[in-house]
């Protein structure tokens, strides 16, 4: 079956260390993004990539980085440099750059910094 | 900048009750706006509405959008214990093919 496959789910990193959330999709879609959620907010925007070796900033880009070498992957680094990692992180696609049918998420990593 | 303002942010009500969820917006170069629900981990689609006053529905959910007011509404009628979810709206931003996602609204239905 098609879909969208984020790991791990859980992840569990000491203070001042990279990390690297995996999001891989088999559904041929172009567009991918990464998505932040905290308790009691929505989801914020990361980095987004519409096309392979091209992506762009979202709301909150500083203290990420992503690398988009082939159209079915799309990984999060959280450097050290982002405040408060902490969080559960989304990670999305889209058939088609018009958003025609919304997004298809996976089923998230939560991220807990220590 | 964009903007997505959800309301309430959270609400209880008991099985068989009637609910209204609002999502109001600013953005630019609006396309579409899109209804999710999220229950556990991966939010799951519901409604996708580009044109005024055309409500869609979907069994007891139905939903419908403002374009001059900028607002929707997501109604859920005879609610049931498995509506109980965080509901989230997000406008579609044509040329940045992007949602932008309000803050959701945390839906509980008690027994």
């Amino acid at each position: 079956d098609g879909g969208i496959t984020q790991s791990p789910k859980y992840l569990f990193r000491k203070e001042g260390q990279n990390v690297t959330l995996s999001c891989e999709q088999n559904l041929n879609h172009d567009a991918m993004y990464w998505y932040r959620q905290d308790p009691g907010q929505g989801l914020r925007l990361i980095y987004y990539s519409q096309i392979v070796n091209d992506f762009q900033k979202g709301d909150i880009a500083e203290g990420y980085s992503v690398s988009r070498e082939k159209k079915e992957s799309f990984p999060l680094t959280v450097t050290s440099a982002q405040k408060n990692p902490t969080a559960f992180y989304l990670c999305a696609s889209s058939t088609d750059l018009t958003l025609s049918y919304g997004y298809t998420f996976g089923s998230g990593t939560r991220l807990t910094v220590v | 900048e964009d903007k997505v303002v959800q309301s309430p942010l959270s609400l209880v009500v008991h099985e068989g009750d009637t609910v209204t969820l609002n999502c109001s917006y600013e953005v630019t170069n609006f396309r579409s706006l899109l209804w999710y629900k999220q229950e556990k981990k991966a939010p799951t689609f519901l409604f996708m509405l580009t044109s005024s006053g055309i409500e869609k529905k979907s069994g007891r959910l139905s939903s419908i959008l403002d374009k001059k007011e900028l607002f929707s509404i997501l109604n859920i009628t005879a609610t049931q214990t498995g509506d109980s979810a965080i509901y989230l709206c997000a406008p579609g931003i044509q040329g940045a093919q992007k949602l932008v996602f309000g803050q959701g609204t945390r839906l509980t239905i008690n027994p």
